[in-house]
């Protein structure tokens, strides 16, 4: 149990366009989901805190406007980076905490994406 | 804030234990985790243990926790080269549970 999908897994993209991440909770609903950045050799950073039904919760330097998420349910998560730039290259996991004993936040595989 | 430390890297004979440490600053965590990234790959969890134990086993992994210390470890008995990953300790942000706040990864690396 607690399988957290996300999609795409890669993504390669021209600057300037957006693209749409999902992150799924496959086998629980999930309260709340969590979007993080990963640079290579590096933690975790997170990004924003959503939950279900309502706005997310950007952590302080990261841009709302930049990267959109909207979380429409309590199984889907999107985010979507907008107006993409090479900067914005990088490692975006999420994860997503139901119920389960702990409050565990459960990790997608996550996504790769690169901006050219 | 919070702040959670480990060492960045640890080598270790295949065969042989792995103790992986980790400090905290926040003394009211309630959870505190151990997760697993393999290369390319999200992070899995390991184990958590409830802040009024003081161990907690699981087949080969076995966390020990001082909270007087704020010094939780994990170690892992007859590491084999499957072993071989990141290793992160969280530990929930003491402004609210939502969030985790991560140390930096230790990378375990397993030689025969």
């Amino acid at each position: 149990g607690a399988v957290v999908s996300q999609h795409p897994s890669w993504v390669i993209c021209k600057s300037g366009t957006s693209v749409k991440i999902e992150c799924r909770s496959l086998d629980f609903q999930a309260t709340t989901m969590f979007w993080y950045r990963q640079f290579p050799k590096q933690s975790l950073m997170l990004m924003a805190t959503s939950n279900e039904g309502s706005k997310a919760t950007y952590e302080q330097g990261v841009e709302k406007d930049k990267f959109l998420i909207n979380h429409a349910s309590l199984t889907l998560s999107t985010l979507t980076v907008t107006s993409a730039h090479p900067e914005d290259s990088s490692f975006y996991i999420c994860s997503a905490r139901g119920l389960a004993p702990g409050e565990t936040q459960y990790f997608g595989p996550g996504t790769r994406l690169l901006v050219l | 804030g919070e702040d959670v430390e480990q060492s960045l890297f640890l080598s270790v004979r295949e065969g042989d234990s792995s103790v992986i440490n980790c400090t905290y600053t926040d003394s009211s965590s309630t959870y505190l985790y151990w997760y697993k990234q393999e290369p390319g790959a999200g992070l899995q969890l390991l184990t958590y243990i409830f802040s009024n134990m003081d161990m907690k086993q699981d087949q080969r992994l076995t966390v020990l926790l001082n909270k007087k210390d704020k010094h939780l470890s994990l170690r892992i008995a007859d590491t084999q080269t499957g072993d071989s990953a990141i290793y992160f300790c969280a530990v929930p942000f003491s402004g609210g549970y939502n969030k985790l706040i991560f140390g930096a990864g230790t990378r375990l690396a397993v030689h025969p």
